[in-house]
């Protein structure tokens, strides 16, 4: 049963905090991806990796970084949290190429106070 | 520019009933593949199908079916006889030949399912 984890399903933290959000998956896929998800708004991509120490810019990366020290596994990090990044945070991965769909985690449910 | 555009924020339907959810679709690739997920309540979303831009052909899984148009850029899903279950948000996304796995989402459909 293939299975992507997310550190938390619910985090509460103060603005300016450092925050960090893990996810793991167990099916050898070369490729991650962050993402948020906004009403109305839909999935937006943060940021994305194809192999380790690799990492491409989403759509909406400004606030992020991301780090990919091991395939498995992959972070997202708020520098200095902000109340503008109260959001669903959803990690996803796949095999490589465009024409494979992507699993999904539980999604961590973060807000920023 | 490609975009994915899901104009039915909300449907509200009563079980047993056929619902019908749009995406249309804005690609200048030739070769895409367009995707449906359900996310139920708990969060987690759940792939549907893929469908590739060289075949336009029908899929029908026992109460869902797909209707791929490249005329009208439109991928559209249909439940058959809804049931309580089926309430989700549905997304339907584009992946295009040259962006290596990304995918770009609709804005969501809810459909609510009443007894």
């Amino acid at each position: 049963d293939v299975k992507v984890t997310q550190s938390s399903r619910y985090l509460v933290k103060r603005t300016g905090e450092k925050v960090f959000l893990e996810c793991v998956q167990d099916m050898d896929h070369e490729n991650m991806f962050w993402y948020r998800q906004d009403p109305g708004l839909g999935l937006r991509l943060i940021y994305f990796s194809y192999d380790v120490k690799m990492k491409e810019k989403g759509d909406i990366p400004e606030g992020y970084s991301v780090s990919r020290e091991k395939k498995e596994r992959f972070s997202l990090i708020l520098e200095s949290a902000s109340t503008n990044q109260t959001s669903m945070y959803l990690c996803a991965s796949s095999v490589t190429g465009f024409s494979y769909e992507q699993y999904f985690g539980p999604g961590t449910r973060l807000t920023v106070t | 520019a490609q975009k994915v555009t899901q104009a039915q924020t909300e449907i509200s339907v009563v079980e047993k009933e056929d619902v019908t959810l749009d995406c249309v679709y804005e690609t200048r690739d030739t070769t895409y593949y367009l995707f449906w997920y359900k996310q139920p309540p708990s969060g987690e979303l759940v792939f549907l199908i893929r469908r590739n831009s060289f075949d336009e052909q029908n899929e029908i899984s026992g109460r869902y079916s797909w209707n791929f148009q490249k005329s009208t850029s439109s991928f559209n899903f249909t439940i058959t006889a809804s049931q309580v279950v089926d309430s989700a948000v549905y997304f339907c996304a584009l992946s295009e030949g040259n962006q290596g796995g990304k995918l770009i989402f609709g804005q969501g459909t809810e459909l609510s399912v009443k007894p």
